[in-house]
């Protein structure tokens, strides 16, 4: 199976904050990595697909950039309901693998 | 717009068998480049792909669950089902039903599309 590794696990950011997470896959999945943000008591949200396609009616503050193996997630002008957990997600081969999470509280 | 609705007891013991299901509302479950899923989340955890569904009936399991795993589709009734037998503690989740997308113009799939969750709960 394929290792998702998130980093940062928590950051903390204000309000107006470019911040950037990263995924590092355990090998080469060419382009195929997802972005979902999850809300508390809520389902994942779908926000990027093949590592930089913006989902419809995501906020184009959100984007997406890397292959192979390195990813990022960069929100530009964190808003506050940008708070929230977020997972990449390999399509390369089952079984879909998730990274841990990275969760993005306020400071 | 697509909604997927899961249902099914919120409290199994162990040794039993875990049974939910998954209505899809919206639109057609035999579309196409559309393969039905089922994801879990333990409280305070990440997520878990458990496997997903074509409506021809072939299926993708994760190997780490597979020989306790079936996923069924009831075309006619538009659902899909989770049997998970055998169940501890440890399967105590939020189990979610997706929709995942094969998009071919990026030879992609992504999750486009996610119930609202049902949480089971393993105990005695």
């Amino acid at each position: 199976d394929i290792q998702m590794t998130q980093s940062p696990s928590s950051l903390s950011a204000s309000v107006g904050d470019r911040i950037t997470i990263t995924c590092r896959a355990s090998q080469n999945i060419k382009n195929f990595l997802n972005w979902y943000q999850q809300k508390p008591g809520k389902a994942p949200n779908l926000l990027i697909y093949a590592a930089s396609g913006l989902q419809s009616g995501v906020p184009p503050r959100f984007s997406g950039s890397g292959s192979g193996t390195d990813f990022t997630l960069t929100i530009s002008g964190l808003r506050p309901e940008d708070f929230a957990t977020y997972y990449c997600q390999e399509s390369f081969s089952t079984p879909w693998t998730f990274g841990q999470g990275t969760k993005v509280e306020m400071k | 717009q697509l909604q997927l609705q899961e249902s099914g007891p919120g409290l199994v013991k162990p040794s039993e068998t875990l049974s939910l299901t998954c209505t899809v509302f919206g639109g057609s479950i035999s579309s196409n480049n559309y393969y039905w899923g089922w994801i879990r989340q333990p409280p305070g955890k990440g997520l878990e792909w458990i496997g997903s569904i074509y409506y021809t009936g072939d299926t993708f399991y994760n190997r780490s669950l597979k020989s306790r795993v079936t996923i069924s589709v009831d075309v006619s009734k538009n659902q899909f089902s989770l049997k998970l037998n055998a169940v501890t503690a440890a399967d105590t989740a939020m189990y979610f039903c997706v929709r995942e997308i094969y998009y071919d113009i990026v030879a992609s799939y992504h999750i486009a599309d996610w119930g609202q969750g049902a949480l089971v709960s393993v105990s005695s």
